[in-house]
């Protein structure tokens, strides 16, 4: 079946710089991506998504991006605090056939203070 | 805001047992879905519910079985429980024609 990647397990920052957690997926006629954040202990936790039809969207703190034509997408965490050590996996959704997301395995991000 | 309830934190249970993992939405969601997490494997679907009584195999339905008798609650079962069934399962929800899915914390499941 198709799959969703991500390029870097594990990623390392210092408190206040930026993170960018990849993503690659392989289904072209995905149409709609979604990040999850998920801490110690805890399930995943909804933090942004972006639909097909656009390449940039912005949150709190947080973008995600979009290139289609290399079928990437990235997480961009603003200012990375520790509260944002977690695992951060994507999703990508076929929305006119199965609702059901293809996970990505996901990247550790740690932020030493 | 969405809660979904998972009964146990963490279980312990023996080979050859019979293991019932339950979980509960407060959303109405019609769907539901089990998946188990392993390191380095990511979220696997292993069974999910688009309605009551309805239920779908997912990516790896083997040595388990579901049950979804009320709308909010969906059961996992494991029928005789082996130590490869050893893993984190989390239960989702969803709300018919939206996304995203919904998370509970997981049960930490150990199989001696």
């Amino acid at each position: 079946g198709e799959s969703v990647g991500l390029h870097l397990p594990t990623l390392s920052v210092q408190e206040g710089d930026n993170s960018i957690i990849n993503c690659a997926y392989s289904n072209s006629a995905s149409d709609y991506f979604i990040w999850y954040k998920q801490e110690s202990g805890k399930g995943p936790q909804f933090i942004i998504d972006i639909r097909s039809n656009m390449d940039k969207r912005q949150g709190q703190r947080v973008t995600v991006l979009l290139n289609k034509t290399v079928k990437h997408l990235s997480l961009q965490i603003a200012a990375t605090q520790p509260g944002d050590s977690a695992v951060y996996f994507c999703a990508e959704i076929l929305s006119g056939g199965s609702y059901i997301p293809t996970f990505g395995r996901g990247t550790s991000l740690i932020v030493h203070p | 805001d969405v809660k979904v309830t998972q009964s146990s934190r963490y279980l312990v249970k023996r080979t050859g047992e019979k293991v019932f993992l339950e979980c509960v939405q407060d959303m109405d969601h019609e769907n539901m879905f089990w998946y188990r997490q392993d390191p380095g494997l990511g979220l696997r679907l292993i069974y999910f519910s688009y309605d009551v009584k309805m239920k779908e195999k997912g990516d790896i339905p083997e040595g388990y079985s579901v049950s979804r008798e009320k709308k909010e609650r969906f059961s996992l079962i494991l029928e005789s429980a082996s130590t490869n069934q050893t893993s984190m399962y989390l239960c989702a929800s969803l709300d018919r024609g939206s996304q995203p899915q919904h998370f509970g914390d997981g049960t930490r499941l150990s199989i001696l």
